[in-house]
């Protein structure tokens, strides 16, 4: 119950492509969704979170859109460029105050030019 | 405002030695985590400090890892002694801490990536 599934495992797109990525959860209680971004031999950068107040947030060219019915979200990015050549996690957080994290594996993005 | 402090970037270890990591957080962060990330997976919690108290230390593999943050400040996480499995990057985050708003984010440091032979 305490596990996030994030799919695919590696997304290849081309420059100027939509690229998205998914992720389901099962604990109903969690209540915050981030979305990290991971260069090699960086530490994750958070890119944008979403509460599950609200179906969809926009931020630039990332928007996540949130089903709470289907207890999914995921992450598009729009006009995809080389630079978003990452490892995407989404992540999810149980209330409290304390925040803990739980990732998932991760989703390895390549954009070709 | 300066980001999450991690030393060293590196460390190769033959195992049952012993290694220690250091995080300096962002200042003003409460809340402060070790992560272990192994290679082609996400983080995963080994320790949540709120200032120099351990709210979870569920997954930490107590028998050969510690960890302290005293004076509620920076931290130090230790593995003695270190075994094959411990190879990974160890990430340390810091966050506001609180229940709402931007209490929430956590920033990460570039972590340690660590290497047992």
């Amino acid at each position: 119950q305490q596990q996030v599934k994030q799919s695919p495992q590696s997304l290849i797109v081309q420059k100027g492509g939509i690229s998205i990525i998914n992720c389901a959860y099962e604990n109903t209680a969690f209540d915050y969704f981030p979305w990290y971004q991971q260069f090699p031999g960086k530490g994750p950068a958070l890119l944008i979170a979403i509460r599950p107040d609200v179906s969809e947030k926009k931020e630039g060219r990332f928007t996540i859109s949130f089903n709470k019915s289907a207890k999914q979200f995921s992450l598009h990015i729009m006009d995809s460029q080389p630079g978003d050549s990452a490892t995407y996690f989404c992540a999810a957080s149980m209330p409290g105050g304390y925040n803990k994290l739980i990732f998932g594996a991760g989703t390895r993005l390549a954009v070709h030019p | 405002e300066a980001g999450v402090a991690q030393s060293p970037r590196y460390k190769i270890i033959e195992k049952r030695q012993s290694v220690a990591f250091w995080c300096n957080p962002i200042s003003g962060h409460a809340t402060l985590y070790w992560y272990q990330q192994i290679l082609g997976q996400g983080p995963k919690l080994l320790i949540q400090f709120q200032n120099n108290g351990v709210v979870d230390d569920s997954q930490l593999p107590k028998d050969r890892f510690s960890a302290e943050r005293l004076k509620g400040v920076d931290s130090t996480l230790k593995i003695q002694p270190a075994k094959l499995e411990d190879s990974a990057v160890y990430l340390c985050a810091s966050s506001l801490g609180g229940f709402s708003g931007r209490s929430y984010e956590q920033y990460f440091g570039p972590g340690t990536r660590l290497t047992v032979t």
